[in-house]
């Protein structure tokens, strides 16, 4: 049981570039979601999933896509980054029907750096 | 809206010394209340939780007590370890627009010097 993991650990990137930030679960979660994480400014919310083929807005969704084809896989996608794209993202998954309801497993985060 | 609302930090301290970090919030209904650590190069992990009102959530010689009355959830510990240095985070959960996103708090730094 791997939990979340995310890929890549660390990315470097140059303005306009795109890239995808990968994750998965294998938990069997329905709920996933990606924050930002920057000094300061505590955990924001871009986007999350309710389940396979749902997917809605969170606090900071500009410059970034989801999808969500499958209830193991939640890839984060920047579309051309920005300089204010640099930040620590981070994937989790809960359940609401588990035993651990409602408690958010999150992936060791990747670390990004847009020049 | 759900929020929830932390003691800033940072909150500096000798070892065996006790804690109290503060936490309140805001929510309709009966939230589920947590409070997650993130150790340095790390993404967050569950410390304690507690469901319902006067539940105690306790792990690794932490606490925390859900008081309904006073909004609160905050954590303690009496005699804090340098292994216990790490970022700090409240968290609840509620329902909002039908979802059960969790709502953090800001985050408070905890420095324990030997």
């Amino acid at each position: 049981n791997a939990g979340v993991t995310q890929t890549p650990k660390f990315q470097v990137l140059k303005t306009g570039q795109s890239m995808t930030l990968q994750c998965a679960q294998d938990m069997n979660h329905e709920y996933m979601s990606w924050y930002r994480q920057d000094p300061g400014m505590g955990l924001r919310l871009i986007h999350y999933s309710v389940g396979a083929g749902i997917t809605d807005q969170g606090e900071v969704p500009n410059g970034y896509n989801v999808s969500r084809s499958t209830t193991e896989d939640f890839p984060l996608r920047l579309l051309s980054a920005a300089p204010s794209q640099t930040s620590v993202y981070f994937c989790a998954s809960s359940s609401r029907t588990s035993g651990n309801r409602d408690t958010q497993y999150f992936g060791p985060g990747t670390r990004l750096t847009v020049l | 809206g759900n929020s929830v609302t932390q003691m800033e930090g940072p909150v500096t301290l000798s070892e065996e010394a006790f804690l109290t970090i503060n936490c309140t919030y805001t929510a309709t209904g009966y939230p589920s209340l947590f409070w997650y650590v993130q150790y340095p190069g790390e993404g967050l992990q569950l410390l304690l939780k507690a469901t319902k009102a006067d539940d105690k959530g306790s792990n690794k010689g932490f606490e925390a007590t859900y008081r309904k009355e006073t909004t609160s959830f905050h954590l303690e510990k009496g005699s804090v370890q340098v292994s216990d240095s790490a970022v700090y985070f409240c968290a609840l959960s509620a329902p909002e627009g039908g979802s059960y996103i969790p709502t953090f708090g800001r985050g408070t730094s905890l420095i324990v010097h030997p």
